[in-house]
């Protein structure tokens, strides 16, 4: 059975560091894409980022890139989010999913909120 | 990048009822790379249709998608109870891999 299970996110103040987990089970994970999505109060999915299953290869959303990192350690199956430099507009459901865009398996979902 | 609009924004139906949930990019989707969700509230979107028609693997069959260039649609046939709820299509033929705004169907 595929399981995707998230740990991390909270309350920061903006300006300050975050960083989302995900660890997951029931598949070849070197074999997947995986990526992460987020989720606004009120507003539709928008996806944040993704990494290749050799982690050779990574793509991000414009208004993420450079202030946030994805990474994964494939010996944990895992896959990581670090966010920096965090602000108001970040605040939201944060998804960990398997897939480079579209989401077969998702996790619980992580609430962000950025707020002073 | 690519923006997708859904319409309509709410649709009020019954049990039973066919529907069809419409979604339209700002350009051609190359190679019909387009997928729609379904989600309910507190819970992770749950992916039905990808490559504009392929059914997940588990959603029933009364769920279709159809349509290609910028021009989409998903069918559900017979409506049940349990999917009433917001729909999303996105796009993956382009980064960013947009969706739309959602559809909510609710219970008349």
């Amino acid at each position: 059975e595929v399981q995707v299970v998230q740990s991390g996110g909270g309350l920061v103040q903006p300006g300050g560091s975050l960083r989302l987990s995900c660890i997951t089970s029931g598949f070849t994970f070197t074999n997947y894409y995986m990526m992460w999505v987020r989720q606004a109060p009120g507003k539709g999915p928008e996806w944040v980022a993704n990494i290749k299953g050799d982690g050779s290869e990574e793509d991000y959303v414009g208004s993420v890139k450079g202030r946030f990192t994805i990474s994964r350690d494939n010996a944990k199956n895992s896959v990581y989010l670090q966010m920096n430099s965090l602000r108001a507009d970040d605040t939201a459901v944060y998804y960990c999913a398997r897939g480079g865009a579209v989401g077969d398996y998702w996790g619980q979902g992580t609430l962000v909120t950025v707020s002073s | 990048e690519i923006v997708l609009t859904q319409s309509p924004g709410t649709l009020s139906l019954s049990p039973g009822e066919r529907v069809t949930l419409s979604c339209r990019a700002s350009q051609s989707v190359s190679s019909n790379y387009l997928a729609w969700y379904q989600q309910k509230p507190g819970q992770a979107p749950r992916l039905l249709i990808y490559g504009a028609s392929s059914r997940a693997t588990g959603i029933p069959d009364r769920f279709s998608g159809s349509g290609s260039g910028a021009d989409f649609t998903l069918t559900i046939s017979r409506l049940e109870p349990e999917d009433f709820a917001m729909y999303y299509c996105q796009q993956y033929g382009r980064s960013p891999h947009t969706f739309g705004q959602g559809t909510n169907l609710e219970i008349k």
